[in-house]
């Protein structure tokens, strides 16, 4: 059974502070990815990864660094976290190298619900 | 850039059928169909290369017009257990822009 989990369910964290978002796959996936899921605005991607330490900018990467250093693992920095990144946060992985030719499905883990006080 | 999709909320009676459709202003590679089902994780339907395939996943079907760069999701006599919301990802032909739409809710009534 493929699975993708991630650190937490739920998280508080306080304006500034520095937070990292885990997520692990056991399917030796080429890529993985960062989403954020907002009411209305539908999974955005943050930043993806399509190999150990590559790295590509998603859509709204302002405020956010990820980090790869083993393939099954990538994880998400908040590096001073904000009030507006109060956000559910979904990791996905899939086959391929890459989204160009052939597309393959995305695995998603359960999501995480960060809120920023 | 971001798919519509349309409508964005429907609520049907067990039984009913449904289309949501989801539609791009760039020429497109391929359309990816997901449900998310609240509180859960999205999960992949089906994917639509360009061609115009139809493509089938029990009761839930799909279809995909290249030259609207259109795509539209069946949902034929729907169960409660189709209650969730919907996104559909495009893939344009140039690049690997992979992107999301805002999603369509659905609601399935007994």
């Amino acid at each position: 059974d493929v699975k993708v989990t991630q650190s937490s369910r739920y998280l508080v964290k306080r304006t500034g502070e520095k937070v990292f978002l885990e997520c692990v796959q056991d399917m030796d996936h080429e890529n993985m990815f960062w989403y954020r899921q907002d009411p209305g605005l539908g999974l955005r991607l943050i930043y993806f990864s399509y190999d150990v330490k590559m790295k590509e900018k998603g859509d709204i990467p302002e405020g956010y660094s990820v980090s790869r250093e083993k393939k099954e693992r990538f994880s998400l920095i908040l590096e001073s976290a904000s009030t507006n990144q109060t956000s559910m946060y979904l990791c996905a992985s899939s086959r391929s190298p890459g989204l160009g030719s052939s597309s393959y499905e995305q695995y998603f883990g359960p999501g995480t619900r960060l809120t920023v006080t | 850039q971001q798919p519509v999709q349309s409508p964005q909320a429907v609520i049907l009676r067990e039984g009913e059928d449904a289309v949501i459709n989801c539609s791009s202003s760039k020429a497109l590679y391929s359309v990816h169909w997901y449900r998310q089902k609240h509180g859960e994780a999205p999960v992949f339907l089906m994917i639509l290369l360009k061609g115009g395939e139809q493509k089938g996943h029990e009761k839930i079907s799909a279809s995909f017009n290249e030259k609207k760069q259109q795509s539209s999701l069946y949902l034929t006599a729907s169960q409660l257990s189709y209650s969730g919301t919907y996104f559909c990802g495009t893939l344009t032909s140039y690049g690997q822009n992979f992107v999301f739409g805002p999603g369509t809710r659905l609601s399935v009534l007994p």
